[in-house]
């Protein structure tokens, strides 16, 4: 089945380090984003690309940067990472229908 | 930008019953609310949308429904059950070509036997 995948599933790193998380899809989606979720906060817009020369800033980019290698690939950094980045990352796709597709998730843990 | 409030941020209901979770929304443009679960440890799943151009739409024992004019929505899960219990997100967007969703913060919603 065409899926959204992303890597790794869980990363634990320390403050100042950079760390890249990758998400691949196999559903010909030209649309894909990056989220993060925190309880109580719902699923917050990071970055967001409509194909690969096409790059848009969400509602939280700060402290993130973001790449669109092909169509299928989408990954985003975080050049120098901080404890309140500590969250868990979605990257989703996006049909013609607007129905998003998640990807698993990245449990991400900044010490 | 488009802002949406969700209320409540946990419900709890017994088996059987019926569950409301509101959203309003601030953005008169916007035109497609989608509704997304996500149960435990698992990715977001949409489960209904509606379009601005209907008030209502109902799949099985879930229903949404809009009033545009006072830009809220609501999702309706009846005769609950236990497989119901998860975190449920409103969102709004435009249609056009470079929408995004707005999300909600998210309902917790647990069924109890």
């Amino acid at each position: 089945d065409a899926d959204v995948t992303q890597t790794p599933r869980n990363r634990i790193t320390k403050t100042g380090k950079r760390i890249m998380l990758e998400c691949s899809q196999t559903k010909g989606h030209d649309r894909m984003y990056w989220y993060r979720q925190d309880p109580g906060l719902g699923l917050r817009l990071i970055y967001y690309s409509f194909d690969v020369k096409d790059i848009n800033k969400g509602e939280i980019s700060d402290g993130y940067s973001v790449s669109r290698q092909a169509q299928a690939k989408f990954s985003l950094s975080l050049e120098s990472a901080i404890p309140n980045q500590t969250a868990l990352y979605f990257c989703a796709t996006r049909d013609r229908t607007l129905e998003q597709f998640f990807g698993p998730g990245t449990r991400l843990t900044v010490l | 930008g488009e802002n949406v409030e969700q209320h409540p941020s946990t419900l709890s209901v017994q088996e059987g019953d019926s569950a409301v979770i509101k959203c309003t929304y601030s953005d008169s443009a916007s035109n497609y609310f989608p509704w997304y679960k996500q149960e435990l440890g698992k990715r977001p799943q949409l489960i209904i949308d509606i379009r601005s151009n209907v008030g209502e739409k109902k799949d099985q024992r879930i229903a949404v429904t809009l009033n545009k004019t006072a830009k809220h929505f609501s999702l309706h899960i009846t005769e609950t059950q236990p497989e119901d219990s998860a975190v449920y997100f409103c969102a709004a967007s435009k249609t056009g070509t470079a929408s995004k969703l707005t999300f909600g913060t998210g309902t917790r919603l647990q069924v109890t036997l």
